[in-house]
């Protein structure tokens, strides 16, 4: 299995609260990528990275940021938390065609 | 339009039969394809990449139509073990290497 480590693995947060996940690889590829996951609508990018200090949006980046300091970590960061929020958010990493998963962080916000 | 379109089942088979997953992507310029497998409440996994000449690994095959945007997953002598959401990916290239998912076909296989 590709080395990519989420963390937290849950998390349950009050709305209007900062919210940071860390994803951690140790594969040392170039792109990373957050996808949120939610019944009837599959994986949703969030945000992706193609270098340190380079990312960009996806397709739901609204109320969300990243950063990426260093190839190995990428943060997600939700600036207020919502409720609609509350979803199962998956890391991912790249060297150029196929993609391999993080176990994912089950955040609810309440 | 979604960009990746599959069909959400759920499709039920006994055990031993054979079945077919479609899907179709809307960007004629995607680059790579892929079929990947969700178990429930677990991460994807890739389960196969797709080429334009087809290709198989035991008893799954995959096909590649670009003419049509099309691409298929057929899945022989299914196993109880096969359940699970299969999932069709495009890759569009470009700087970001993004891949767009389809929702997932889900698969229930049957004693």
């Amino acid at each position: 299995d590709a080395g990519i480590t989420q963390s937290p693995r849950h998390k349950v947060t009050e709305t209007g609260t900062p919210v940071t996940l860390r994803c951690h690889q140790t594969e040392n590829h170039r792109y990373m990528y957050w996808y949120r996951q939610d019944p009837g609508h599959g994986l949703r990018l969030i945000h992706y990275s193609y270098g340190v200090k380079d990312t960009d949006k996806g397709e739901v980046s609204d109320g969300y940021s990243v950063s990426r300091s260093k190839t190995e970590d990428f943060l997600l960061t939700l600036e207020s938390a919502t409720s609609s929020q509350t979803s199962v958010y998956f890391c991912a990493i790249s060297e150029g065609t196929e993609a391999f998963f993080g176990q994912g962080t089950r955040l609810t916000v309440v | 339009r979604k960009e990746v379109e599959q069909d959400p089942g759920p499709f039920n088979v006994p055990e031993g039969a054979t079945v077919a997953f479609n899907c179709t992507y809307s960007n004629s310029a995607s680059q790579s394809f892929f079929w990947y497998r969700q178990d429930c409440r677990k991460e994807p996994k890739l389960l196969m990449s797709v080429y334009s000449s087809g290709n198989e690994d035991g008893r799954f095959t995959a096909q590649l139509n670009r003419a049509s945007q099309y691409i298929s997953l057929l899945i022989r002598d299914s196993k109880l073990s096969d359940s699970a959401t299969y999932l069709c990916v495009v890759n569009n290239g470009g700087g970001g290497n993004k891949l767009t998912f389809g929702t997932g076909t889900q698969l229930k296989v049957e004693l």
